[in-house]
C-alpha cells in the first residue's frame, strides 16, 4: 500500500523569506501523481501544485516549487518570499496513475505541516 | 465551470441518532466521487468512493454508509452515530489528473 509521510509537524518562517516542507512517500508504482495541497483555518482544501511523476521537470506556481526526486520519493514543496495568507496546513498526497492505490484513484494524505508566518 | 457543494457546515448530534451529509456536483458528468474523513490534527482519510450511480466502495469499516442515488449527488449516512464519528468529512470529485474539494461539514457527536 502507498504511504505518505511528512516528518515536519510544524514549520515556521519569516514573512519574505523562502521555507522548504518536505514530503516521502512509499509506492511500487512507477507512474503516478504527487499533490500539495493547502488548508487553511477556514478547512477549504486547496490545490497548491501538482506533479507527474512521468515528467522530470518540477512544477512551478508563482512563488511554489516542488523538488521532485523520483529515485529517493521524495517531494518536497518550496514557498518563495512566504507572505500571512500562506499561513496554513500543507498536505501532500498521492495518487496512483491507473485506478490504483486509495481505490478509484483516491488520494493518499501525509499528516500535514502546520506552516506559521512570522510577522 | 465545476463546481461542489456540501452542506450542512456544521452540524451537532447525539451519540445514537442518525447523519446524512449531502454533496452535489454541478458542471460535469460521470464524476468519481470521494467522501474523506478528517480526525482533529491529522490528514485526510478516504472513506467511500464512488465511480457511477448506485456504485459504492468503502476503503475503511466503519459506523457509516455512502449512497449515490444521482449521477452528481453523493449521500454520507448513518444510523446510529458515536462519538468516534466527530471530525471533518469532505467530499471531492475528481477528472483525470485532478480533485475538487467541498467546503466541509465539521460533525460534532455528543
Amino acid at each position: 500500500a502507498q504511504t505518505v509521510t511528512q516528518s515536519q509537524p510544524e514549520m515556521s518562517v519569516q514573512e519574505a523569506e523562502t521555507v522548504t516542507l518536505s514530503c516521502t512517500y512509499d509506492t511500487s508504482e512507477s507512474d503516478y501523481y504527487l499533490f500539495w495541497y493547502k488548508q487553511p483555518p477556514s478547512r477549504q482544501m486547496i490545490l497548491v501544485i501538482r506533479q507527474e511523476a512521468y515528467k522530470q521537470q518540477n512544477a512551478t506556481e508563482n512563488r511554489f516549487s516542488v523538488n521532485f526526486q523520483k529515485a529517493a520519493k521524495s517531494f518536497s514543496l518550496k514557498i518563495s518570499d512566504s507572505q500571512l495568507g500562506d499561513a496554513a496546513m500543507y498536505f501532500c498526497a498521492y495518487r496512483g496513475r491507473m485506478y490504483s492505490g486509495g481505490g478509484a484513484d483516491g488520494l493518499t494524505f501525509g499528516k500535514g505541516t502546520h506552516l506559521i508566518i512570522q510577522p | 465551470s465545476q463546481t461542489i457543494h456540501q452542506w450542512p457546515a456544521t452540524l451537532v448530534q447525539p451519540v445514537g441518532s442518525p447523519l446524512s451529509l449531502e454533496c452535489t456536483v454541478e458542471g460535469t458528468s460521470n464524476p468519481n466521487l470521494y467522501w474523506y474523513r478528517q480526525a482533529a490534527g491529522r490528514g485526510l482519510q478516504l472513506l467511500f468512493y464512488s465511480v457511477g450511480i448506485g456504485q459504492i466502495s468503502s476503503e475503511v469499516p466503519q459506523n457509516l454508509s455512502a449512497s449515490r442515488p444521482q449521477d452528481r449527488q453523493f449521500i454520507l449516512s448513518s444510523k446510529k452515530l458515536l462519538l468516534s464519528d466527530s471530525g471533518f468529512y469532505l467530499c471531492a470529485w475528481s477528472v483525470w489528473g485532478g480533485y475538487t474539494f467541498g467546503s466541509g461539514t465539521r460533525l460534532t457527536v455528543v
